[in-house]
């Protein structure tokens, strides 16, 4: 069973600060997503990797995946309060799609 | 700008009703996945279907049946609305059948 683990489960912070969350997994993925989640809204895809190593940027965001496609990362610079979300990773594998359960993010002014 | 189109972002539904989730893609897409989220739980997978017709249970789909009539129209069915099924539900549409792709806005359901 593929399982992804997302840390920390929580992260609040002040503004302008810089934060990792992380992605984790003892599988092996073809592909791995991260969303932004707000409050009664649905996710929102932020980026997909697929390469092992590959490192993509978003404006202030640095998401990286990891040489053996089991992890990945989330770098967010000089925090700010719209980055403020449910940050979740996603990842296709042998046994199908499966999301971790998420980093809940708050930013304080 | 593409979307997945959920029909209602809020619903009230009585114990025992039949009730009905609609959800449109206008990408073209094969795969489309409907899911409930709930807290603790993170996202689980009720149902998918990679093709017009078809259709295959996820992590979760007792309770729930679906329909897929039409390649952009995705259907969740609640056969008889129980209280356990007050959750927001989420639909999605993916190019790939192993990518999460992109979400609807979702249809908090709650069964009173």
């Amino acid at each position: 069973t593929q399982l992804l683990e997302q840390s920390p489960q929580f992260l609040s912070i002040q503004e302008g600060e810089n934060l990792t969350v992380y992605c984790n997994s003892s599988s092996v993925f073809s592909s791995l997503q991260w969303y932004r989640q707000e409050p009664g809204e649905g996710p929102v895809l932020l980026v997909t990797v697929v390469t092992g190593g590959e490192v993509k940027k978003l404006k202030r965001l640095t998401f990286q995946f990891g040489d053996a496609r089991k992890d990945s990362s989330l770098h967010i610079t000089a925090a700010q309060p719209g980055d403020t979300g449910l940050y979740l990773c996603s990842g296709g594998g042998a046994d199908g799609l499966t999301f971790g359960k998420g980093t809940h993010l708050i930013i304080q002014p | 700008d593409v979307k997945v189109t959920q029909s209602s972002r809020y619903l009230v539904k009585r114990t025992g009703e039949k009730v009905f989730l609609e959800c449109v893609q206008d990408m073209d897409h094969e795969n489309m996945f409907w899911y409930r989220q709930d807290p603790g739980l993170g996202l689980r997978l009720i149902y998918f279907s990679y093709d017009v017709k078809m259709k295959e249970k996820g992590d979760i789909p007792e309770g729930y049946s679906v329909s897929r009539e039409k390649k952009e129209r995705f259907s969740l069915i609640l056969e008889s609305a129980s209280t356990n099924q007050t959750s927001m539900y989420l639909c999605a549409s993916s190019l790939y059948p192993r990518q999460g792709g992109t979400f609807g806005s979702g249809t908090r359901l709650t069964v009173v």
